[in-house]
């Protein structure tokens, strides 16, 4: 199986700022990557698919990068709502696999 | 609009079976596979597997080889979750979705004796 390693684990920023989490497959997914936040309580929303697209609905402030191995999601000004837990996601082989998640908190 | 409506939590002793459902709507069931994510408390998202919606077909992740079920009521365009012998360790959310990109509300299991 692909494993997907997510980092950093947890993550506190202000208002107004810029944050950035990464994204490392064990081999190469063809930026068949996806990220998801999650608040509690409820489920996973796909913010960025295939590595750099922007899904529907979802504030241009969040963007996607990366290929081969390594993807990484920014954060732009960060906003209250953008609290939460941040998962990737590899879809280019079975089983599909998640990274371990990074909580973001406003500082 | 796209819905993936999912029964209710359900509490169960370990070594009883379950079924949960996830009634699709605002598409055509079969033209989409469904998935299926657990996630246990305080812990991430795992893939479980997904299911062929047009030939019924399950594939199943490792851990999810022995005890789970994937099936369909193609006519009410329900997908469903089986785990059969619970343990403690099956106590979870899961998560129906399709495409991963819509998802149900998620189902709370818990297993306690």
């Amino acid at each position: 199986d692909i494993q997907m390693t997510q980092s950093p684990h947890s993550l506190s920023a202000s208002l107004g700022e810029t944050v950035s989490i990464e994204c490392l497959a064990s081999e190469g997914i063809s930026n068949y990557l996806a990220w998801y936040q999650q608040k509690p309580g409820k489920s996973p929303q796909l913010l960025i698919y295939y590595a750099s697209s922007l899904q529907d609905g979802v504030p241009s402030r969040f963007s996607g990068s990366g290929s081969g191995t390594q993807y990484s999601l920014k954060i732009s000004n960060m906003q209250p709502e953008d609290e939460g837990v941040y998962y990737c996601q590899q879809g280019y082989k079975y089983p599909f696999t998640f990274g371990s998640g990074t909580k973001l908190e406003i500082k | 609009q796209i819905q993936l409506v999912q029964s209710g939590p359900e509490l169960k002793k370990p070594g009883e079976s379950l079924k949960i459902s996830c009634k699709a709507s605002g598409y055509t069931f079969t033209d989409y596979a469904m998935q299926w994510v657990k996630q246990a408390p305080g812990k991430g998202l795992q893939y479980m597997g997904w299911i062929n919606t047009q030939t019924g077909k399950p594939t199943y992740a490792d851990d999810f080889k022995e005890r789970f079920v994937f099936s369909l009521e193609t006519s009410a365009s329900t997908a469903y979750l089986q785990i059969n012998n619970l343990k403690n360790e099956d106590t979870a959310t899961y998560f129906c979705a399709r495409a991963l990109i819509w998802w149900g509300q998620g189902v709370m299991v818990t297993v306690s004796s």
